[in-house]
This record gives structure tokens, C-alpha cells and sequence, in this order.
């Protein structure tokens, strides 16, 4: 069966630090992955998805990036944290089919940051 | 352009009372899917259905229940005899066909379940 990872669960970071978060999936090759962010309230925010190894899409510009090292790797960085950064950060993963809309996501159990 | 409304913010009921979480979608296309995930308080989304646009059959599992209208745009989520676990912001979403692999949520419904 697959399983999803996430680390660290919680992070106290300060304003200006570097962030690294990383997410590894198992039991499932070439996966499309996620990071989605949930601010105050409860909105998904999409920050990046990626389709294979070191290919990454960005759907919101801001001072976060993504990277894929290996195929069921995918890891969150920054160099210098805002407050703004604060939030729950949750990874997905979803298969790979020629129908790949057909398929859901399946989420793994999020980093909770808070920046000071 | 793809839509997901949730027009439900929070709901509050009694233990054992049925209850419906509403969702109404906007697609141009013919072939979607839709899906429903729970997130109980300790933040993991929880997928529990997907639908297709070509399958209107409602769906049950135990004490959980959908309801798929194209005539109405909607794919809504009924609980029945509710209980206190079952207290969670449940997300509807929407992916349509033709290459998309994101898809869209709607800003979810709080579900607070009274003892």
C-alpha cells in the first residue's frame, strides 16, 4: 500500500531563517505531487505541483520553491522566512495515469510553521 | 473556468441528527470529477469519494451518503445519525478532464458535532 511522509510535524522558525520541508512518498512510483498551504481559515492554497523528477510548476510567485530530487521526493524550501509564511503545509501525491484527472490525492500529515 | 462553491461555512447540529454538507460546481466540461476529503482536527485531508460526470448513482458507505445531480450542479454530502468524530471541515473539489492535474476545492465546511 502507499503511504505519504512528512517531516518535521511542527516548526517554530524565525523571520529571515531558511526552511527546508520535505515529503517522500512509498509504495507507488512516478507520482504528480503537491504542496498546498492552508493559511488562517481553511482554503487549500496550491503552491506547487510537479509531474516528474525535476520537473516543478509554480502557481503562486512568491518566496518559496520546490524541488524534486528523486521520483518520490519533494521538498519545500526558503532562503528567508516571512511572517507570511506562517501556515499548515500539507503534500499530496496522486498516480499517474493517461487519465490523470481521474485520480484523487492522497495527503499526508502536514507541518504545522509558525514564523516569529 | 472551474468553480467549487461550499456555501456552507460552519454548521453546528446535535449527536445523531442527519445532516448535509452542500456543493456546487462550474465546469465547461463534459467529463469531470469530483470529490469529496474530511479534515479532522489533526490536519491529514481524508479522501473518501470520487464520482465521475458520467456516473449519477448515489453512493453510500455506512452512515455516509452522496448525492450527484448534473441538472443541478451539485454533489452534496450527506451524514446520517452524526457523531461527535465525524466533527471535521469536509472539502469538496473538482477536476476536469483534458490534461489538468489540479483541482480546484472549495473553501470547505465546518462540521461541529454536539455530544
Amino acid at each position: 500500500s502507499q503511504t505519504i511522509h512528512q517531516w518535521p510535524a511542527t516548526l517554530v522558525q524565525p523571520v529571515g531563517s531558511p526552511l527546508s520541508l520535505e515529503c517522500t512518498v512509498e509504495g507507488t512510483s512516478n507520482p504528480n505531487l503537491y504542496w498546498y498551504r492552508q493559511a488562517a481559515g481553511r482554503g487549500l492554497q496550491l503552491l506547487f505541483y510537479s509531474v516528474g523528477i525535476g520537473q516543478i510548476s509554480s502557481e503562486v510567485p512568491q518566496n518559496l520553491s520546490a524541488s524534486r530530487p528523486q521520483d518520490r521526493q519533494f521538498i519545500l524550501s526558503s532562503k528567508k522566512l516571512l511572517l507570511s509564511d506562517s501556515g499548515f503545509y500539507l503534500c499530496a501525491w496522486s498516480g499517474d495515469s493517461p487519465e490523470s484527472s481521474y485520480n484523487e490525492q492522497f495527503f499526508g500529515p502536514g507541518t504545522r510553521l509558525t514564523v516569529l | 473556468a472551474q468553480k467549487v462553491t461550499q456555501a456552507q461555512t460552519e454548521i453546528s447540529v446535535v449527536e445523531k441528527e442527519d445532516v448535509t454538507l452542500d456543493c456546487v460546481y462550474e465546469t465547461r466540461d463534459t467529463t469531470y470529477y469530483l470529490f469529496w476529503y474530511k479534515q479532522p482536527p489533526s490536519g491529514e485531508l481524508v479522501f473518501l469519494i470520487r464520482r465521475n460526470s458520467f456516473d449519477e448513482q448515489n453512493e453510500i458507505s455506512g452512515r455516509y451518503s452522496w448525492n450527484f445531480q448534473k441538472s443541478t450542479s451539485s454533489f452534496n454530502f450527506t451524514i446520517t445519525a452524526s457523531q461527535v468524530v465525524d466533527s471535521a471541515v469536509y472539502f469538496c473539489a473538482l477536476r476536469w478532464r483534458g490534461g489538468s492535474y489540479i483541482p480546484t476545492f472549495g473553501r470547505g465546511t465546518s462540521l461541529i458535532v454536539h455530544p
